[in-house]
């Protein structure tokens, strides 16, 4: 069965103090995948797409990496306002038919002090 | 910027009562999900929807669930007899046409279901 498992469930940091969340996968053959930041109340707000392994992404303070078994998520000088919960998704066989649906995984619920 | 917009924001209901949650996919999209948060707990799939049916679903979405587009631009899901495990956050997602399994999905901000 494909799974998502994300760590750490929680991460505290100081503004400023850089850190990395991570996004495991266990999909045959990776159709992409996603990183949203959700914010108390709101639902999932896109951040990155990933497709292949090496591949980056970045905005502003974050910058997504990728590779063959795992994504992570680099935050660099964290602001409060990063403050959200991040998700990761990917693409997993549907048990009915034929397609694939958006997976998620459990989140990163960081908290920046400022 | 386009958003998806869902109403109610927060709806209480009866054990057993039925309710209707509505959304407004982003215009141009033409791929519709459901998904549902329980508190505290991960982002979980329930209906996928396109050229006006239901492209896959669930173990969750039983003969309870239902979705619809009844025109151009709602999309709603209706849960028949509402139970209390029922009570969850509801997302609407909508993503462009092409390749859904790889679009990013666009959410809308939810509906808060409160089964007493």
């Amino acid at each position: 069965e494909d799974q998502v498992t994300q760590s750490p469930e929680a991460l505290r940091l100081q503004e400023g103090e850089s850190s990395s969340l991570n996004c495991s996968y266990t999909v045959s053959g990776l159709r992409g995948l996603f990183w949203y930041r959700q914010d108390p109340g709101k639902g999932p707000e896109f951040l990155f797409t990933l497709y292949s392994a090496g591949e980056e992404k970045e905005k502003e303070r974050l910058k997504a990496t990728l590779t063959k078994k795992e994504s992570f998520l680099h935050i660099t000088a964290p602001k409060p306002e990063d403050s959200a919960t991040y998700l990761c998704a990917v693409p997993s066989a549907a048990t009915s038919g034929g397609s694939y649906i958006p997976t998620f995984g459990r989140g990163t619920s960081l908290i920046v002090h400022p | 910027e386009p958003e998806v917009t869902q109403t109610p924001s927060h709806q209480v209901t009866q054990m057993g009562q039925e309710v209707i949650l509505r959304c407004v996919p982003i215009s141009n999209h033409l791929y519709f999900y459901w998904y549902r948060q329980i508190l505290g707990q991960k982002v979980e799939f329930l209906v996928s929807f396109y050229n006006n049916e239901i492209s896959e679903k669930s173990e969750i979405f039983d003969d309870q669930f239902s979705v619809e587009r009844p025109d151009g631009s709602n999309f709603t899901l209706k849960i028949r007899s509402t139970k209390l495990e029922d009570s969850a956050m509801y997302f609407c997602a909508s993503s462009e046409i092409g390749r859904p399994y790889n679009s990013p999905l666009h959410f809308g901000n939810g509906t808060r279901l409160t089964v007493t």
